[in-house]
């Protein structure tokens, strides 16, 4: 079956950097696009962009250049987000989630980041 | 950028009554549209894809409608396990996506 398994919930200070894992299971990883989305404390849903897992090639979406990037391994299956120069602002559950024709059809279980001195 | 605004943000209503909600774009999205369920502390599920096709496992309970710019997800009889906040998702431009804000369905 699918599965897509996040690393754990980080926490770091203003201005460290963090790196989510996202490993994928159950299909071809290559086969299917891969789409990161956030989601701030009691908020909704925030697509940051995606992944190409084909070519590697990167999309970010408005409010998400220069500080986030968005990698592979292709070896491992896995998909990964950086974060660099953390803001409080930039405390929230962060979701990998699979893109099919038919939408975004399964999501990891969602990783928590807290940026607090 | 495609603007999707739902609407009403919050639904009060009790088991076995009938949910209505509303999503509406700022420009046509064709049936490019999705839903989404989320429940507390849960990753979001795909529930209707192409604005009226169930996703797999789905129950017959939900269903999608609309075109263009104005879509509806209608759950006939809600079941207690219903209760939770709902996501419209465009993606007629793709490889941009944008969602609503979300519309809570509590109980009464």
């Amino acid at each position: 079956q699918v599965q897509l398994v996040q690393s754990g919930s980080e926490l770091r200070k203003p201005g460290a950097s963090v790196k989510v894992s996202c490993k994928a299971s159950g299909y071809t990883f290559t086969t299917y696009a891969m789409n990161w989305v956030r989601q701030a404390p009691g908020q909704g849903l925030e697509w940051m962009g995606w992944i190409n897992t084909n070519t590697g090639n990167p999309t970010y979406a408005q409010g998400f250049t220069g500080r986030f990037v968005f990698s592979l391994d292709t070896s491992v299956s896995t998909a990964y987000l950086q974060i660099s120069s953390l803001k409080a602002e930039d405390t929230a559950v962060y979701y990998c989630a699979r893109e099919s024709s038919y939408g975004t059809d399964y999501w990891g279980q969602g990783t928590l980041v807290t940026v607090s001195s | 950028e495609i603007v999707l605004t739902q609407s009403p943000a919050t639904l009060s209503l009790s088991p076995g009554e009938r949910a209505t909600l509303s999503c509406r774009a700022s420009q046509s999205v064709s049936s490019y549209l999705a839903w989404y369920q989320q429940k507390p502390g849960q990753a979001p599920r795909l529930l209707i894809y192409g604005a009226s096709n169930r996703a797999t496992g789905i129950p017959a309970r939900f269903s999608g409608s609309g075109s263009g710019t104005d879509f509806t997800l209608s759950i006939s009889s809600l079941e207690p396990e219903d209760f939770a906040v709902y996501y419209c998702q465009q993606r007629t431009n793709w490889p941009r996506l944008t969602f609503g804000g979300g519309t809570k369905v509590e109980i009464k």
